[in-house]
């Protein structure tokens, strides 16, 4: 059985950093790229970043661009997303999500982490 | 980018009703469009990829149609299950973007 668990997320002031990690399971993690995509409370989804399954091609979005960083361990079967200068448009659920294959398909996604920036 | 919309943004319907989002982009993108459920406080769930290829596990009464700007997905006979919000989704370019859902409610 597929498992992508998110963890650390939480509270961070303006201006703070955080990283987000994703544990996989269920599937040779190595062979797939994978993503993130985020909701920000009570609105839709938007795409944040993507990795290559080898970690040799990255993705973000222009919003997230020069800020965070979206790294991964294959010995570890561990997704990372290193975000820094946060601010409070970044609040929101963030996803890890497991690509079809290397096509922009989602077919699983974690349960989410929710993150906060506040003063 | 690729811009893309949904209608309606939401409905009303009851169980059994046949159900239509329709799903259009600003630009042609073959078939490469997704189709996601995401019920209150869950994290979505692909329903169809390549804009009419069920993935596995999905029930039979959700479809998918279309190509090149404009989609569809359909229930057939829409079940208490599947009251939630469904988004479409582009994988022709980077960046891929979503729409910005449409909310099925009980009537």
């Amino acid at each position: 059985e597929v498992q992508l668990v998110e963890s650390g997320g939480g509270l961070v002031q303006p201006g703070g950093s955080l990283r987000l990690s994703c544990s996989a399971s269920g599937f040779t993690f190595s062979s797939y790229a994978m993503h993130w995509v985020r909701q920000a409370p009570g609105k839709g989804l938007e795409y944040v970043s993507a990795i290559s399954s080898n970690g040799g091609s990255t993705y973000y979005a222009d919003s997230v661009k020069g800020r965070f960083t979206i790294s991964r361990d294959n010995s570890k079967n561990t997704l990372y997303l290193q975000m820094s200068s946060l601010r409070a448009e970044d609040t929101a659920v963030y996803y890890c999500v497991k690509d079809l294959g290397s096509s922009a398909r989602f077919d699983y996604w974690g349960q989410g982490t929710l993150v906060t920036v506040s003063s | 980018d690729i811009q893309m919309t949904q209608s309606p943004s939401s409905l009303s319907a009851s169980v059994g009703d046949r159900v239509t989002i329709t799903c259009r982009a600003s630009q042609s993108i073959s078939s490469y469009l997704n189709w996601y459920q995401q019920k209150p406080g869950k994290a979505p769930k692909l329903l169809i990829y390549a804009a009419s290829s069920l993935q596995s596990g999905v029930p039979s009464r959700f479809s998918g149609s279309g190509s090149g700007t404009d989609f569809t997905l359909t229930i057939s006979s829409l079940q208490p299950e599947d009251f939630a919000t469904y988004y479409c989704q582009q994988s022709y370019s980077t960046p891929v973007t979503f729409g910005p859902g449409t909310k099925v409610d009980i009537k």
